[in-house]
């Protein structure tokens, strides 16, 4: 068990560019979800996979941004025509059934995004 | 939706002192977490406590459910317990969502 890891760790985009980040779950877990977080602030929720299917959306999440998770394990969240406002950390979280939507979640590192 | 709000805000400690610290919540939830983010970013799963008591070293944390409050104790403070402690909270019906609070924000001195 090596953990929840994230890639890039830091991205720094011109605004307008497109940026795509990468999560790699825990390899067990079948659920997957996606934060945003800003300096001062608590993490907000942006999406959430159980396995392949992406059964939760925020309304956070503008046409602009677009997640997957193609086979069930690692997943994408890509950005398009980035914005100032979309700079914030990136965390990846994971977990496996016990009950409940959310349970015990694991983080990644994070994937701290600079939108000049 | 449901809304999370933590007490106190910040929090400045002496070494070895103790503290408590609040969560509420505004609706019935299924499940409650409480996180530690270190000063590098870095979240750490303390406890999954949707109800009850657990304790875990010198951190234990209650929740009572029927009153929509949890309760984080942590007991000897260390320099090492510094950063911001959330509670996060999620219930089954009505989507998958997980709601966190603005967090404490703690620092120990030495």
């Amino acid at each position: 068990d090596t953990g929840v890891s994230q890639d890039p760790r830091h991205k720094i985009t011109k605004r307008g560019q497109n940026v795509t980040f990468r999560c790699d779950p825990i390899s067990e877990h079948n659920r997957l979800y996606w934060y945003r977080q800003t300096l001062g602030q608590g993490p907000e929720f942006l999406t959430y996979f159980q396995n392949e299917a992406q059964l939760e959306k925020s309304r956070l999440l503008s046409d602009r941004f677009s997640a997957e998770r193609p086979k069930g394990s690692f997943s994408t969240l890509e950005i398009q025509r980035t914005e100032q406002g979309d700079s914030a950390m990136y965390l990846c979280a994971s977990s496996s059934p016990r009950g409940g939507p959310a349970d015990t979640q694991y983080f990644g590192p994070g994937t701290r995004l600079t939108v000049l | 939706g449901i809304q999370v709000e933590q007490s106190p805000p910040d929090l400045i400690l002496q070494e070895g002192a103790n503290s408590t610290l609040r969560c509420n919540f505004s609706d019935s939830v299924n499940n409650l977490q409480w996180f530690h983010q270190n000063p590098w970013g870095q979240l750490i799963n303390l406890f999954y406590i949707p109800s009850g008591t657990k304790q875990n070293g010198r951190l234990s944390a209650t929740t009572v459910a029927t009153e929509r409050y949890s309760l984080l104790y942590i007991s000897s403070s260390q320099t090492t317990d510094s950063g911001v402690y959330f509670c996060a909270v999620g219930r089954n019906t009505g989507g998958f969502k997980t709601i966190f609070g603005a967090g404490t924000r703690l620092f120990v001195k030495a």
